[in-house]
């Protein structure tokens, strides 16, 4: 199957520093990737849709000037969390998606002090 | 939008037993069902899928159903194993080719423990 890379896997920041993650499709191209954020024992909560060219889509309730999003090339999507504060502490994953499926990153764990 | 329920939220069976998960949906519109796995920690990954022409799929000691009529898909494991623990999410997925539109709504997740 399809393989996406991201990174870094972890990362620990001061409160409001800016944090950036990186999504890469490795052996394939990626018109669209998306971003998740999961905390802990729930399901995936969809942020945003990231399309290759264009700007992104946020869902519902997502900050898109706290959660800038990239998509520059049709393998790189990237994240950035700006002025982190601990509230934003989560497991972020990414996927792409080829036809209907997604291929999911191996996510990045954002603590937050 | 798009609603799925998944039950149970949490499964524990013994080693070798078989284990189901239930999902339902309420968008007719949606034509394709995944199942993922999660285990602590790691990425979701896909373990088997099934669209809505198709009311079975098996892949060795895991199936899934779909019912379109009632709007619910199920996930079977046989003879469970103890690498078979982890949170499995079911998925439906929305896509007009026509519209341009993609939308893959998640369950709440089931987490499968194993007992050896």
């Amino acid at each position: 199957g399809a393989v996406v890379s991201q990174h870094p896997s972890r990362v620990i920041c001061k409160s409001g520093t800016s944090v950036k993650i990186e999504c890469r499709s490795l052996d394939f191209q990626a018109t669209t990737m998306f971003w998740y954020r999961q905390f802990p024992k729930q399901s995936l909560m969809l942020m945003a849709t990231s399309n290759e060219g264009s700007k992104a889509t946020y869902e519902q309730g997502v900050e898109k000037d706290k959660f800038l999003i990239n998509h520059a090339s049709l393998t790189l999507s990237t994240l950035t969390v700006t002025s982190a504060h601990p509230e934003d502490s989560s497991f972020y994953i990414c996927s792409a998606r080829v036809k209907d499926e997604q291929f999911f990153g191996p996510g990045t764990r954002l603590t937050v002090l | 939008g798009e609603n799925v329920e998944q039950h149970p939220s949490t499964l524990s069976v013994q080693e070798g037993d078989s284990a189901v998960i239930k999902c339902t949906y309420s968008d007719s519109a949606s034509n394709y069902f995944p199942w993922y796995k999660q285990e602590l920690g790691k990425r979701p990954q896909l373990i088997i899928d099934i669209r809505s022409n198709v009311g079975e799929k098996k892949d060795q000691r895991i199936a899934v159903t779909l019912n379109k009529t009632a709007k619910h898909f199920s996930l079977h494991i046989t003879e469970t194993q103890p690498e078979d623990s982890a949170v499995y999410f079911c998925a439906a997925l929305k896509r007009d080719s026509g519209a341009g539109s993609y939308q893959l709504t998640f369950g709440k997740g089931t987490k499968l423990s194993v007992i050896p």
